[in-house]
C-alpha cells in the first residue's frame, strides 16, 4: 500500500540554524499538509498545499516557516533560524483531492532544537 | 479561536466492552470532520471523513455519527478488543485548515 514518508525521522539542530524537514507524498496525490505536536500538546496544522502555491496557512507559519515541492515527488519545510520553540514532532500529510477526502500522514520527524 | 473538544480524555475498558467518546466542534462553517487512530510510534491512520449532518460510517466494530448543526461526533467501539488501544483524534475542518482535538486515550484491558 502507498504511504507517506517522511526523512529524517529525528533531526537535532542548534538553536539559530536551518532546518530542511523532507515528506514523500503519496505519487498521485495533489494537497499536502505539514502538522507538528509539542510533547503533551494537541496535532497543530501548519500549512496545506497545492498546486505549489499555500492554500492556507495558521497562525503559527510565519516568516520563519516555508514550504516547497522542489520536484515532482518531495515536499519541504524549512524553518530559517530555529528556536528552542520548534522543537515538536512535524507530521506531513497528503490527500487525493482537496475535498473531503482521506489525509494519509507520514511517521513524523522529531525535531530537537538544543 | 476554533476549538475542538474531545472528551473523555482516557478511558480503560475491559475487552468485551463497548464504548463510546465525543468530539465537540464549531457547528458553524463546517466542512467536514476526521477521525483517526494513532498507535504509539505509528502515524496516525484515517478511520472515517464525514461530511453530512446526520452521516454514520462504519468500519468493523468501529463507527461514528455527526451532528453538524449541533457540532459534535461520537465514535463507537463495539466488543473492544486490547488490539483497539490507541489514541482516537478527531479533526474539525473549515476552508483548508484543521483543528485537532486533544485525543481519547483508550486502554483495553484483556
Amino acid at each position: 500500500e502507498p504511504e507517506v514518508t517522511q526523512t529524517p525521522s529525528h533531526q537535532v539542530t542548534q538553536m539559530g540554524q536551518e532546518v530542511i524537514l523532507r515528506c514523500v507524498p503519496i505519487s498521485n496525490h495533489l494537497y499536502f499538509y505539514w502538522y507538528r505536536q509539542i510533547l503533551g500538546q494537541k496535532v497543530e496544522f501548519l500549512v496545506s498545499f497545492y498546486n505549489n502555491e499555500i492554500s492556507e496557512k495558521s497562525e503559527i507559519f510565519d516568516d520563519q516557516f516555508s514550504v516547497e515541492r522542489p520536484d515532482g515527488s518531495n515536499f519541504t519545510l524549512k524553518i530559517r533560524s530555529t528556536k528552542l520553540e520548534d522543537s515538536a514532532m512535524y507530521f506531513c500529510a497528503s490527500s487525493a483531492t482537496g475535498g473531503a477526502d482521506t489525509q494519509y500522514f507520514g511517521p513524523g520527524t522529531r525535531l530537537t532544537v538544543l | 479561536i476554533l476549538n475542538v473538544e474531545q472528551s473523555p480524555q482516557s478511558l480503560h475498558v475491559q475487552e468485551g466492552d463497548s464504548t463510546n467518546f465525543t468530539c465537540s466542534f464549531p457547528s458553524s462553517n463546517f466542512y467536514a470532520l476526521h477521525w483517526y487512530r494513532w498507535e504509539t510510534a505509528k502515524s496516525p491512520e484515517a478511520l472515517f471523513v464525514m461530511t453530512l449532518n446526520g452521516d454514520e460510517k462504519k468500519k468493523g466494530r468501529i463507527s461514528a455519527t455527526l451532528n453538524t448543526k449541533e457540532g459534535y461526533s461520537y465514535l463507537y467501539i463495539k466488543g473492544s478488543q486490547p488490539e483497539d488501544s490507541a489514541t482516537y483524534l478527531c479533526a474539525f475542518r473549515r476552508t483548508y485548515k484543521y483543528i485537532f482535538g486533544t485525543g481519547t486515550r483508550l486502554k483495553v484491558l484483556a
